[in-house]
């Protein structure tokens, strides 16, 4: 079992709607949780993260963390085409490693 | 500042070749990592260098691979000899601190391939 589990997509919706990006992890000890985005032949960028359970808000987003079933979770409202990219969730051990899921890809139609 | 640098952007090379790619990280920033991402496997982390002294390299696949970081504005990943299984993007990416999120700030990446 891989420590942090995405499905990778495609994801396609149209321009507008709400998105909702998943993942699960395996270690409670996980205290740490990053959504990162990557554009097409882009690095990842930090979009948000979030410290144990609950919900943070930024803008159009929205991360939320249940640290009772292990499960992470990113919104999006009222998506744009700009936000077509790879959204990768990640969390952090021991301080430094972070570990990555597989990234589940968005496309949004116009 | 210019965020990481890396080169080259594409690299390609035939199986057995040495391959050095090469990544500056921002400016103060005190960790440095190494990345390869695949379709298969994607993100992986191959080593960590805090300060300049690598502190994890236990993603480093194979002896073929090597990294040094011979100060603070300068990084380098060796691959010898390449196989057509080291086709990948290889990242670069700087942290600012290491504890909490661990914020890391990635490099456009170079892309890979070995014939």
């Amino acid at each position: 079992q891989k420590e942090v589990e995405q499905d990778p997509g495609p994801l396609s919706v149209p321009e507008g709607a709400i998105v909702s990006l998943n993942c699960t992890y395996s270690n409670s000890a996980f205290q740490y949780f990053m959504w990162y985005r990557q554009y097409s032949r882009k690095g990842p960028e930090l979009l948000m993260y979030t410290y144990s359970s609950g919900n943070k808000e930024d803008g159009r987003f929205t991360a939320q963390v249940d640290k009772s079933s292990k499960y992470i979770s990113l919104f999006i409202r009222d998506s744009q085409p700009s936000d077509s990219a790879t959204y990768l969730c990640a969390t952090v051990f021991g301080g430094f490693k972070t570990i990555f899921g597989a990234g589940t890809r968005l496309f949004v139609k116009a | 500042d210019a965020g990481v640098i890396q080169s080259p952007r594409h690299e390609v090379t035939e199986m057995g070749q040495e391959v050095t790619l090469r990544c500056k990280p921002i400016s103060g920033h005190n960790s440095l990592f190494w990345y390869r991402q695949t379709m298969m496997r994607g993100l992986e982390l191959l080593i960590y260098f805090n300060n300049n002294v690598p502190i994890d390299d236990s993603g480093m696949p194979e002896d073929r691979f090597s990294a040094k970081m011979p100060n603070a504005s300068f990084s380098t990943l060796k691959i010898q000899p390449s196989e057509p299984r080291d086709s990948a993007v290889y990242f670069c990416a700087s942290s600012p601190t290491s504890g909490g999120y661990n914020e890391q700030f990635f490099g456009p990446g170079t892309r890979l391939t070995v014939l």
